[in-house]
């Protein structure tokens, strides 16, 4: 089976960086995913890694340690917009993609 | 414009009663799935479907049920054997290759009264 686990909650102040992270355990790995959700909404494509290392993607980030079943998510530049569920979610065997419950930014003035 | 819909957007349903809803992509996608997620959780992986005429359960796939007859279409219905039916589900769809990452549909909230 697939287990994620990412923070609740965290609370940063506009134009701050944030760093997101996210362990996981799977029997199967073919990539870690980062979705943004917002209240009510669908969630949207961030960011994904395969390899280990880090993937830039303008203010957004994500890095990968396939070892040490590791990633997190790094937003730069904080915008009041960014304040939003962040998901972690593994694509294991046989297409499947298992979702962390979501961590809540708060971004305050 | 390609993507996928998911309608109604709201809907309401009284308890004992079936209830389907609709997911349509015209992304020609070969996969697609049905999440469900509840306040406050993440997404919980209902049914999957990677080809026409075949789909597979997913965690939580007792009191629902999907049927595949066209590549664009994945309606999931409701049933009254779901305990808990009140909650925001989620059509996704992706290509077949493992290294691509889902497109999500609007949502349907579904409200058992």
């Amino acid at each position: 089976g697939q287990n994620i686990d990412q923070p609740t909650e965290m609370t940063a102040t506009e134009g701050a960086i944030v760093q997101i992270n996210c362990t996981y355990q799977t029997s199967g790995f073919n990539g870690l995913f980062w979705y943004q959700q917002h209240a009510g909404e669908a969630p949207t494509f961030l960011s994904y890694n395969v390899l280990d290392g880090l993937e830039e993607k303008g203010r957004f980030s994500s890095f990968l340690s396939r070892s040490k079943g590791y990633s997190y998510l790094l937003l730069k530049e904080l915008q009041m917009k960014d304040s939003a569920s962040y998901l972690c979610a593994v694509k294991g065997n046989a297409g499947k993609s298992t979702f962390g419950d979501g961590t809540t930014l708060t971004v305050k003035p | 414009d390609g993507g996928i819909t998911q309608s109604p957007k709201y809907l309401f349903r009284k308890e004992g009663q079936n209830v389907t809803l609709s997911c349509e992509q015209n992304l020609n996608h070969d996969a697609m799935y049905w999440y469900r997620q509840d306040p406050g959780q993440g997404l919980r992986l209902i049914y999957y479907s990677q080809i026409v005429n075949d789909f597979q359960k997913g965690d939580i796939a007792e009191g629902y049920s999907v049927s595949r007859e066209k590549k664009e279409s994945f309606p999931l219905t409701v049933t009254s054997a779901q305990k808990n039916p009140t909650a925001f589900y989620l059509c996704a769809s992706s290509p077949y290759e493992a290294h691509t990452e889902a497109f999500f549909g609007q949502g349907t909230r579904l409200t058992v009264v």
